[in-house]
């Protein structure tokens, strides 16, 4: 099945600062990539919906200016947590997918902000 | 929009014993129907999926039923092994016409094989 790798799988980081993670599609060019955050023990709640050179659409109650989404290339999304806080501890994973056709994960990155 | 509810949330089977979990969901539009298995610290993986055109697929040990009519899905693993053990979530969306359909997941159900 497509690869989907995230970069980096863990990160600590100190609450001010800003933290990018990186998600690609290795065998497959993607149209839409999503991302999505996840507490212990919950399902996953998308944050947004970005399609290669264009805008991303954040789903509501999501700050689109706390977290910044960039689908530079249709193997390439970036997601830029700014000025990074406690509470945004968490399990970040991105999907991608092509035209009418499934969506395939990453392997997640554990955010932990100190 | 589209609402999916996932049971049960916990299921302990012993290993050899079949495991279903089934899955709902309320919006008509909704055309495929995918199912992710998830283990601990890991993202979620694809094991089988169904699109609205069909009503039973099965790959191996693991089948996927589909009642467009009365709005459900389940998903069926025969012979189950310790290494079935994980979180599984269901999912619906609408794939047409060029556009990528968002996902909705349910709840997630923690299946525990024991040996």
């Amino acid at each position: 099945g497509a690869v989907v790798s995230q970069h980096p799988s863990r990160v600590i980081c100190k609450s001010g600062t800003s933290v990018k993670i990186e998600c690609r599609s290795l065998d497959f060019q993607a149209t839409t990539m999503f991302w999505y955050r996840q507490f212990p023990k919950q399902s996953l709640m998308l944050m947004a919906t970005s399609n290669e050179g264009s805008k991303a659409t954040y789903e509501q109650g999501v700050e689109k200016d706390k977290f910044l989404i960039n689908h530079a290339s249709l193997t390439l999304s970036t997601l830029t947590v700014t000025s990074a806080h406690p509470e945004d501890s968490s399990f970040y994973i991105c999907s991608a997918g092509q035209l009418q056709e499934t969506q395939y994960f990453g392997p997640g990155t554990r955010l932990l902000v100190l | 929009g589209e609402n999916v509810e996932q049971h049960p949330s916990t299921l302990s089977v012993q290993e050899g014993d079949s495991a279903v979990i089934k899955c709902t969901y309320s919006d008509s539009a909704s055309n495929y129907f995918p199912w992710y298995k998830q283990e601990l610290g890991k993202g979620p993986q694809l094991i089988i999926d169904i699109r609205s055109n069909v009503g039973e697929k099965k790959d191996q040990r693991i089948a996927v039923t589909l009642n467009k009519t009365a709005k459900h899905f389940s998903l069926h693993i025969t012979e189950t092994q310790p290494e079935d053990s994980a979180v599984y979530f269901c999912a619906a969306s609408a794939l047409y016409g060029g556009s990528q359909g968002n996902l909705i997941f349910g709840k997630g159900t923690k299946l525990s094989v024991k040996p």
